[in-house]
Order: structure tokens, then sequence, then C-alpha cells
């Protein structure tokens, strides 16, 4: 079975501090993604990385960076958060690309203060 | 872009068969057309995929017309448990242009 993991479930943090969200998958696929999931707006794509230290800009990539350092880890970063990244951020990674089957994390609600 | 439209909600008796549809009126070519199922606080999980006409697995069915501009996820005989949100996403394999959309919240009622 794959599995994603992601670093916490839960996370509190202050507005301004620098943020980091791991994410862990064990199934040696190229591409991973990140993702902050609202009420009324659905999953929407932040950063995706299909190669190791190659990344791209999803829909709102504004605000956050990325870190793949490694084939199997995928990192999102908030370099100064603030309170409308409030959300619940989704990991997943596929073999091939956005439309191959995605295997998702459990999440991680992020609460900035 | 082939971007998706799909109901926001539907509500369902226990032991119904349920068909949720959705509309890709863009989907191109090399596009596939993808079902997610989401439970509250957890990621979404893969469900079924499939190019044209029907594509069955053990928990859904997949119905694509000849257009392939709709699609439709049907459920047999639903239980509480498939209370959740489903996602339709069409996009080629290998790209990394897609949109998840809202879903469609499904209620099963006792």
């Amino acid at each position: 079975d794959v599995k994603v993991t992601q670093s916490s479930r839960y996370l509190v943090k202050r507005t301004g501090e620098k943020v980091f969200l791991e994410c862990v998958q064990d199934m040696d696929h190229e591409n991973m993604f990140w993702y902050r999931q609202d009420p009324g707006l659905g999953l929407r794509l932040i950063y995706f990385s299909y190669d190791v230290k190659m990344k791209e800009k999803g829909d709102i990539p504004e605000g956050y960076s990325v870190s793949r350092e490694k084939k199997e880890r995928f990192s999102l970063i908030l370099e100064s958060a603030s309170t409308n990244q409030t959300s619940m951020y989704l990991c997943a990674s596929s073999f091939r690309g956005i439309a191959d089957t995605q295997y998702f994390g459990p999440g991680t609600r992020l609460t900035v203060l | 872009l082939a971007k998706t439209t799909q109901p926001i909600s539907m509500d369902s008796y226990e032991g119904q068969e349920v068909n949720i549809t959705c509309s890709h009126n863009n989907i191109a070519t090399n596009d596939y057309i993808t079902w997610y199922q989401q439970f509250p606080s957890q990621g979404p999980r893969f469900i079924i995929q499939g190019y044209k006409t029907k594509v069955t697995n053990e928990v859904a069915s997949l119905f694509i017309p000849a257009d392939r501009k709709s699609s439709t996820l049907s459920l047999p005989r639903v239980s509480l448990s498939d209370t959740a949100v489903y996602y339709c996403l069409v996009g080629e394999p290998g790209a990394n242009n897609l949109f998840f959309g809202t879903g469609t919240r499904l209620t099963v009622i006792p």
C-alpha cells in the first residue's frame, strides 16, 4: 500500500512565524503535490514537483514556497504565516502526473493566530 | 484546461443507487476522467478512472457517453458510510494542469 505521511495533523502558529509542513511518500513516485482545502473552495493546488529539485507553481502559490531535496520528501514553507493561511493542507503523490492516481496524506490543519 | 461542473450536494436514502453527474464540456482527446472520494478529516481517495463507455470496479461504475462531455459516477446500494464529498477530475495522464473543484457532498440518510 502506498503511504503518504504528513508531519503533523494539527499545528498552531502565530502571525509572522516561518512554518514548515513536511510530506513523505514511500512509493518512489516522481510527482508530489501540495493543496490547501477551504470550505466552499474545494482543493486548490499550491505547488507541485515532478522531480527532485524541480517545482512548478499551481493555482495559488503566493505566500508559499516548496523544497524537494529528496525524491520521497516534499516540504511546504510559509515564509511569514498570515491568518488567511489558516487552512487544511493536503499532500499527495502520483507516479506520472496530476491526472494519474494521486495518493493523499491525512492532512495538516494549520491555524495561524 | 478542462474544468468540471458538479452538483454541490445530494441526499440519498440507504440502499438506493446514487448517480452523480459531472460536466466537462472542454474535455480534450487525451484526457481521462477520474473520481475521488473524501471523508471528513481525511485526504481524498481514488475511486475510479475511465476514458470512454463504462468502467466498473468493486466500489463504483463510471458511465461516459460517446461525446465524453459528461460522466456519471454510480454508487450501488449506498450505505451511511458512503457519506462523503465526491470529486470529478479531467486531465491527461502525465500532465500537471488540473482542477479539483468543490466536489459533490453526498449525504446518505438512514
